[in-house]
């Protein structure tokens, strides 16, 4: 079954604890995304990535990084989460030049206290 | 991209059809409509895109006038699996190196029993 997954799905943590939430799709695609979702805000990309070992910054990059060293997986990493960070969080794969049709993962609700 | 106007909540009887309309009067000859729904929490599905012609899947119906201006996604027979917050896109297919999705705020969709 095509699929991107995400883990964790739910998590909480303390500020300042480096913490990877991990995404990965078995559908060969070259883009995925990191979107984050918040109340009033609605869904706002932090980092994409065309492919192996290229990457750049959507709209709020800040506090965040990431890295695609595999096609596979696209790791998000809060290198020190404050609570401006709690959130929920989505990674979506599309293959190159079907942009239209992008696969969500299920989602990962953080929470920094 | 264009900006889009959706209404901001709307009801269906069960087994009914629902039209939820959007208008993308800036929309631009380059720009494609793309329709994605968000199940509470759950990752935005893709459900269909169009760029001039009527198009249909086995999700929904995508009517787009003529001026291009607004277009209305049709669930012919809607379910209770079928509420959630619908997002109108506009965006060029070929955006660059960003598949990037902006999302606005939807409309909810509920379908009653």
């Amino acid at each position: 079954e095509a699929q991107v997954t995400q883990n964790p799905r739910y998590l909480i943590t303390v500020t300042g604890k480096k913490l990877t939430v991990t995404c990965s799709q078995n559908m060969n695609h070259e883009y995925m995304s990191w979107y984050r979702q918040d109340p009033g805000l609605g869904l706002r990309q932090i980092y994409y990535s065309m492919n192996v070992e290229v990457t750049d910054k959507g709209d709020v990059p800040e506090g965040y990084k990431v890295s695609r060293k595999e096609k596979r997986n696209f790791p998000l990493i809060l290198e020190s989460p404050s609570p401006n960070q709690t959130s929920l969080y989505f990674c979506a794969s599309s293959a190159w030049g079907v942009q239209e049709t992008q696969y969500f993962g299920p989602g990962t609700r953080l929470l920094v206290l | 991209d264009a900006k889009t106007t959706q209404p901001t909540s709307m009801d269906c009887a069960e087994g009914r059809a629902a039209n939820l309309p959007c208008n993308h009067s800036t929309i631009s000859g380059n720009e494609y409509v793309y329709w994605y729904r968000q199940i509470h929490s759950q990752g935005p599905q893709y459900i269909i895109h169009g760029l001039k012609n009527n198009e249909t899947n086995e999700m929904a119906s995508l009517i787009i006038t003529e001026d291009r201006k607004s277009s209305t996604l049709i669930l012919p027979h809607a379910t209770l699996r079928d509420t959630a917050v619908y997002y109108c896109i506009v965006r060029v297919a070929s955006g660059g190196s960003n598949y990037k999705l902006t999302f606005g705020k939807g409309t909810l969709l509920t379908v009653n029993p």
